[in-house]
């Protein structure tokens, strides 16, 4: 079946860096848009980044610009989140999700990954 | 950068009820507006996309209208399933999420 599985989530220090990843199985994996979007306890969701069907076009919510990395591995069928220098503010749980097209709805979304910085 | 707002916060509701949840763009996004439930602890799923056009395996008792900058989830009879927090998302201009609406029992 359609599915996308979030690793990588983890307790870290502030400043540090960290990887996410998101496995995809049952589609065509080069031919979706992917996001990452976040949840802050308690909070709503916020969307971070999206990437292109075949990774030539990247976008950012500006409060992780610089910081964050989207990429993907078509070939491994694999979504990417590189974030370095973190912030307390960064903590969340990310969800991975795919769409039709850079602008459109997610309609297939991950379990979550939990993301912590902490000292 | 486009804002979202939905209104209200928390609605209070019984089975069987017709509600309706609000949401307002700061600026015209056509009808590129899709609605989501999520539960607790789980990931959001989606429900309406492209401002009235209802996902498959949606249930029939969900709805969407609106245009440019204000839209409306309707659900026509509440059920004891439909108890969540829903939030809108525009995608005019990258991606934009309203604060949520819970959903809750009255």
């Amino acid at each position: 079946q359609v599915q996308l599985v979030e690793s990588g989530g983890r307790v870290v220090q502030p400043g540090r860096s960290l990887r996410l990843s998101c496995a995809a199985s049952g589609f065509t994996f080069s031919a979706y848009a992917l996001h990452w979007v976040r949840q802050p306890p308690g909070k709503g969701l916020e969307w971070v980044a999206v990437i292109s069907y075949d990774g030539t076009n990247e976008y950012y919510i500006d409060s992780v610009k610089g910081r964050f990395t989207i990429s993907r591995d078509n070939s491994k069928n694999t979504l990417f989140l590189q974030m370095n220098s973190l912030r307390a503010e960064d903590s969340a749980v990310y969800y991975c999700a795919r769409s039709e097209a850079v602008l459109y709805n997610m309609d297939v979304w991950g379990q979550g990954t939990t993301v912590t910085v902490s000292s | 950068d486009i804002q979202m707002t939905q209104s209200p916060s928390t609605l209070s509701a019984s089975v069987g009820d017709r509600v309706s949840i609000t949401c307002r763009a700061s600026q015209s996004i056509s009808s590129w507006l899709a609605w989501y439930q999520q539960k607790p602890g789980k990931a959001p799923k989606l429900l309406i996309y492209k401002a009235s056009s209802l996902e498959s395996g949606v249930p029939s008792r969900f709805s969407g209208s609106g245009s440019g900058t204000e839209f409306t989830l309707t659900i026509s009879s509440l059920q004891a399933d439909d108890f969540a927090t829903y939030y809108c998302q525009q995608y005019n201009s990258y991606s934009t999420f309203g604060q949520g609406t819970k959903v809750e029992i009255k």
